[in-house]
């Protein structure tokens, strides 16, 4: 079956400090990828998305890379802020465009410490 | 454009007993997702439906679980009888397309 594994957290940087947090999967097929974003005390969001091998995601200064050789969507960020705070998850579809239910990793909490 | 709607947003009740939680998705979205978050955990989907017609509901426990969506907008999701492993926060999500978009979420405990 489908599966998506994170780094555990909590994450606790910096402001202006480099952020990489690391998502790996498996699945059938060629699944598009997804990182989501809980802000305290908001729902999930959309942060960025990539439906095919190569394709980079990018969203308010965050971004990652479809690695089909790695099956990987590492999330990172040049520079993080305090407003950054928040737990994100990994996800995946391996519908055509997305539209099937997703498979969420475990989610990594960021604090971002002034 | 209003979100999707979910009521209530908490919900405390004791095992054995029966909940509903109802969701109203973006106007105009025809597929509506329900997904349950287990502390410490991502989102699992529970049952997804496409118009009024289910489309996957292959990991929602049948046994206790039940869900549906008349008229293709509405839809509701019942737990009878809830079990103390059933404590969660219960998600609705609707979509056009490839983005789904998320409601605030039924936090449910279950003592």
């Amino acid at each position: 079956g489908n599966s998506v594994t994170q780094m555990e957290g909590p994450v606790t940087l910096s402001e202006e400090a480099f952020l990489t947090i690391n998502c790996t999967y498996t699945a059938t097929g060629y699944p598009s990828l997804f990182w989501y974003v809980q802000y305290p005390g908001e729902g999930l969001q959309l942060l960025l998305k990539a439906t095919k091998a190569d394709d980079k995601g990018s969203n308010k200064g965050f971004e990652a890379t479809y690695r089909k050789e790695t099956t990987s969507f590492h999330l990172e960020k040049g520079s993080v802020q305090v407003s950054d705070s928040a737990v994100y998850f990994c996800a995946l579809s391996t519908s055509g465009g997305g539209a099937d239910g997703l498979t969420f990793g475990k989610g990594t909490h960021l604090i971002i410490q002034p | 454009e209003a979100g999707v709607a979910q009521s209530p947003r908490y919900k405390i009740i004791e095992k054995r007993q029966s909940v509903a939680f109802w969701c109203n998705p973006i106007s105009g979205h025809a597929t509506l997702y329900w997904y349950q978050q287990i502390l410490g955990q991502g989102p699992k989907l529970l049952i997804q439906f496409q118009n009024n017609g289910v489309v996957d509901d292959s990991q929602l426990p049948k046994d206790r679980f039940s869900a549906e969506r008349l008229k293709g907008v509405d839809s509701t999701l019942k737990i009878q009888p809830a079990k103390l492993e059933d404590s969660a926060v219960y998600l609705c999500a609707s979509s056009l397309g490839p983005e789904q978009y998320f409601g605030p979420g039924t936090r449910l405990t279950v003592t």
